[in-house]
């Protein structure tokens, strides 16, 4: 098993909402992201996971939560989000941060936010 | 600062012709570099990458790139261009002690013509 599932493909919610993206792989990664890509832009990272622990947060507000429960696993939570955070999420999974690792994405939540 | 470029943002092609997409990147360290594909309404998938192993990369899908030092350079190419080529493509690169964090250039988007 090579790859990353996300869910749902696509959410709507206004913005007095709360909602999750969830992420998956079995492919025993001990790292894994958060992305957010605007149409026709490169993806901006959010949240990077190593074992399980947050090791990077890209200055993220608060309305977005990251959560790791398992090694195969990561959520993003999302409350009170504004129209402007419409966007493409995207998760990703590596073997490990090393630097020369690659990371395996997956398709993507199309989120609006109304 | 360290960065990453993609000259020109939009690149088109005739089918059977080669296919050239540029990246400088801008670095005090060695970096690693990544070249990413994004098909329409999908996730990236990594074409190839330079791990300072050897400055020629073979990739799929007929995909190569070259690494020059001297040049801060890590053009894509491909001798023959297919329809099926046609996506968005990003360059990447990590350094330093930013394991994980993977810095994208803006993307160019490949248009095969047949």
């Amino acid at each position: 098993d090579t790859e990353v599932t996300q869910t749902p493909k696509h959410l709507v919610m206004g913005m007095t909402n709360k909602k999750s993206l969830k992420c998956e792989q079995h492919m025993g990664h001990r790292a894994m992201y958060w992305y957010k890509q605007k149409a026709k832009k490169p993806p901006e990272l959010m949240f990077v996971y190593s074992y399980e622990k947050l090791s990077i947060n890209e200055s993220v507000p608060s309305r977005f939560s990251p959560e790791c429960p398992n090694s195969s696993l990561l959520n993003l939570h999302l409350h009170a989000l504004q129209p402007e955070d419409s966007a493409l999420y995207l998760c990703a999974s590596s073997p490990s941060r090393r630097l020369q690792e690659t990371q395996y994405f997956g398709p993507g939540t199309r989120l609006l936010v109304l | 600062a360290q960065s990453v470029t993609q000259l020109g943002s939009h690149v088109s092609v005739s089918e059977g012709a080669l296919v050239l997409l540029r990246c400088n990147y801008s670095s005090s360290v060695p970096p690693y570099l990544f070249w990413y594909v994004q098909y329409p309404n999908q996730g990236l998938q990594l074409l190839l990458k330079y791990t300072s192993a050897a400055t020629l990369v073979k990739g799929i899908n007929g995909f190569e790139a070259e690494f020059k030092k001297s040049e801060t350079s890590f053009h894509l190419t491909k001798p023959s261009a297919h329809m099926s080529d046609a996506a968005e493509y990003f360059c990447a690169f990590c350094f330093g002690n930013q394991g994980g964090k993977l810095i994208f250039g803006q993307g160019t988007e490949l248009s095969v013509k047949p």
